[in-house]
């Protein structure tokens, strides 16, 4: 089992509709969560962090966490073709490992 | 934000050449930075952690006389390709905590990428 888990998509979803992003781990002792943005060919950029059960709020963008799930996930609300780019979930287990991240296609 | 810097952008060279990539935080002092690899279409690849006056740790599979790392200052590491070969083509970024109180966030460098020819 990969440690931290995305399901590589891509995920489609039209402009202005909700993206739905999920993110499951496997180190039941991880404190703090982390999400990415990558455009092709440009490194990742750091979009927010959750460290507390339940919902981080930051603009358009919402974090959830249930370490009890084992699992993270983001929200984008009122999706734009500008979102599109792949999402990197990564969780802090003394150094920070990666998913392999989601390709997300907002269109038109 | 905090903002990690890296040069060159981009290299081209010859097989059997060795590559310098600098890593700089630019407003924050990082006793801790990372390398990372990403081939095309995969996820980043930790190649090793950086610590500033210790020698770098180095993942399982990643030749440490091959890819030097140094991190002379609070601010700066550096990641010397050595004999770089075809195979060594790839996007290297680095990366840099920031501890602010309790909570550590790691910033990317705008990455790095190495063609050998």
């Amino acid at each position: 089992q990969k440690e931290v888990e995305q399901n590589s998509g891509p995920l489609s979803v039209p402009e202005g509709a909700i993206a739905s992003l999920n993110c499951t781990y496997s180190d039941r002792g991880s404190q703090s969560f982390f999400w990415y943005r990558q455009y092709s060919g440009k490194s990742p950029e750091l979009i927010m962090f959750i460290y507390s059960n339940g919902d981080k709020e930051d603009g358009r963008f919402t974090a959830q966490l249930n370490k009890a799930s084992q699992y993270v996930s983001l929200l984008i609300r009122d999706s734009q073709p500008s979102d599109s780019a792949t999402y990197l979930c990564a969780v802090n287990t003394g150094k920070l490992i990666f998913g392999q991240g989601t390709t997300l296609q907002v269109k038109p | 934000g905090a903002v990690v810097s890296q040069h060159p952008s981009w290299v081209i060279c010859k097989s059997g050449t060795s590559v310098k990539i600098e890593c700089r935080s630019l407003d924050f002092q990082a006793t801790t930075m990372f390398w990372y690899r990403q081939f095309p279409k995969q996820s980043l690849m930790l190649m090793a952690t950086s610590n500033e006056g210790s020698k770098a740790t180095y993942e399982q599979g990643v030749e440490k006389d091959k890819f030097l790392i140094n991190h002379a200052s609070l601010t700066l590491s550096t990641l010397t390709v050595t004999s770089a070969h075809p195979e060594d083509s790839s996007f290297y970024i680095c990366s840099a905590i920031r501890t602010s109180g309790d909570t550590d966030t790691q910033y990317f460098g705008p990455g790095t990428r190495l063609t050998v020819l």
